[in-house]
């Protein structure tokens, strides 16, 4: 069955470094994985996903995710953090009819 | 506005009142699903429509959980008999491809409290 999972509950990082929010893989076939972010209160808002093609998937907000098949990992990393984009980050995976989604990883970012 | 729009946006209700939820999809969009998140964890799928057909059902997580998308556009998600343990985010997505290609776009969700 598809899953992922998202190995940390909390991330903290000081703005203007680089950050990444992990996350894991389990699938039979090929793996359509996505990032959501959720900010207080809200839905979910997409970020980016990975179909086929470069491992590294460019999404919004200069967000971009590396897809590594040898790890089963798809981390999410953005190069300098803004204090805005402290959230609730979720990575999902495609299943049969569903998304199936991490327990979420929340992100703060320091000033 | 052109997003999924779900209402109400929050609905508090006593143990063993019936609810409804309404959602919107985005315009076109013939796929809509329904999740539930509860705190701290990551949405949870309940049920999925393409058009006004109801495809899966089957993680509805009680019978007391029924959906509709009468016309193929708007879809409702009824509790009966609600219990303290429906207490969470219902959230509504939808999408306008099947597959791999498929990305899911997802409302502000209804945050539900049964007292």
């Amino acid at each position: 069955a598809q899953s992922v999972a998202q190995p940390e509950d909390q991330v903290n990082v000081a703005e203007g470094n680089p950050l990444t929010v992990k996350c894991t893989y389990s699938v039979s076939g090929n793996p359509y994985l996505f990032w959501y972010v959720q900010y207080p209160n809200r839905g979910l808002q997409f970020l980016l996903k990975y179909i086929t093609g470069d491992n590294l998937v460019k999404g919004s907000y200069g967000f971009e995710a590396e897809f590594n098949k040898s790890q089963t990992s798809f981390h999410l990393k953005k190069p300098s953090a803004l204090v805005s984009d402290s959230a609730l980050y979720f990575c999902a995976v495609r299943g049969h009819n569903d998304m199936r989604f991490g327990a979420g990883t929340r992100l703060t970012v320091k000033p | 506005d052109t997003g999924v729009s779900q209402n109400p946006r929050h609905k508090i209700t006593k143990r063993g009142q019936n609810v409804t939820f309404r959602c919107d999809p985005i315009s076109e969009h013939n796929r809509l699903y329904w999740y539930r998140q509860t705190l701290g964890q990551g949405p949870e799928f309940l049920t999925y429509f393409q058009n006004e057909a109801q495809l899966e059902k089957s993680r509805l997580l009680s019978d007391r959980f029924s959906a509709e998308r009468p016309k193929g556009s708007f879809s409702t998600l009824e509790i009966q008999r609600t219990e303290q343990g429906d207490s969470a985010m219902y959230l509504c997505a939808s999408s306008s491809r099947a597959g791999g290609q498929e990305t899911q776009y997802f409302g502000p969700g209804t945050r539900l409290l049964v007292l």
